[in-house]
């Protein structure tokens, strides 16, 4: 049963803390994005590879937020230091061919900053 | 930033009755998606529609594009409780691999 796995998928820290989230995409899915979601602006793209390569990160705060894909079945996603506007929940997704197919989500890390 | 508009934000309707989502866009496209997402989960892809496709069918959903308007029409026909969820359309460019979300509807489906 191919999915994408996320972790954690619940994670409360104090501001300051270092927060790394994970992503295992679908084995092979060479397209892989980073979501947030919040009520306010919903669905936000903050980063997104492919074949392992950043393409495009700028809807990333850069000076807090850094995304990775140390290899081909791992996709981090790191805020450091954390606020509380952090607070979200952030999906990772994974495609073959994005967008011009579908996009597979995992379940989310919903992240609370106090 | 988002691409798409959706509306309504929120509808409600009887089960049985049908539901229409609309989704407006910006920039130019290669295609246009439709996902659902229930309450805490992450999202489900229902349909895609290609640019030079006027009108998609897939069971009791049927999606529409218009290009030259820039936007595109969900429909669920026969509603039922179960489909009771937020909707979001998404924009694809399959030059950049980018897939941008709308703002989304939320559908109650009344017993």
């Amino acid at each position: 049963d191919a999915r994408v796995t996320q972790t954690p998928r619940h994670k409360v820290t104090e501001m300051g803390q270092e927060v790394t989230m994970r992503c295992q995409p679908i084995l092979g899915h060479n397209t892989v994005f980073w979501y947030r979601q919040t009520m306010m602006q919903g669905l936000e793209l903050l980063a997104y590879f492919r074949n392992r390569a950043p393409l495009d990160d700028s809807g990333m705060p850069k000076d807090r937020f850094s995304a990775e894909m140390p290899d081909a079945t791992l996709a981090t996603l790191k805020i450091q230091p954390s606020e509380p506007r952090d607070s979200a929940v952030y999906f990772c997704a994974s495609g073959s061919h994005v967008g011009g197919t579908e996009a597979f989500f995992g379940q989310g890390t919903r992240l609370t900053v106090v | 930033s988002q691409q798409g508009e959706e509306d309504p934000q929120a509808l409600s309707i009887q089960e049985g009755e049908k539901a229409t989502m609309n989704c407006s866009y910006k920039t130019s496209i290669n295609n246009l998606q439709w996902y659902r997402q229930n309450s805490g989960r992450g999202l489900v892809h229902l349909i895609l529609i290609r640019s030079n496709e006027r009108e998609k069918h897939s069971g009791r959903l049927r999606v529409t594009l218009d290009t030259s308007k820039k936007s595109s029409s969900l429909l669920i026909t026969a509603s039922r409780a179960a489909d009771t969820a937020s909707y979001f359309c998404a924009t694809g460019a399959d030059s950049s691999y980018k897939l941008i979300f709308g703002s989304g509807t939320r559908l109650l489906v009344r017993p």
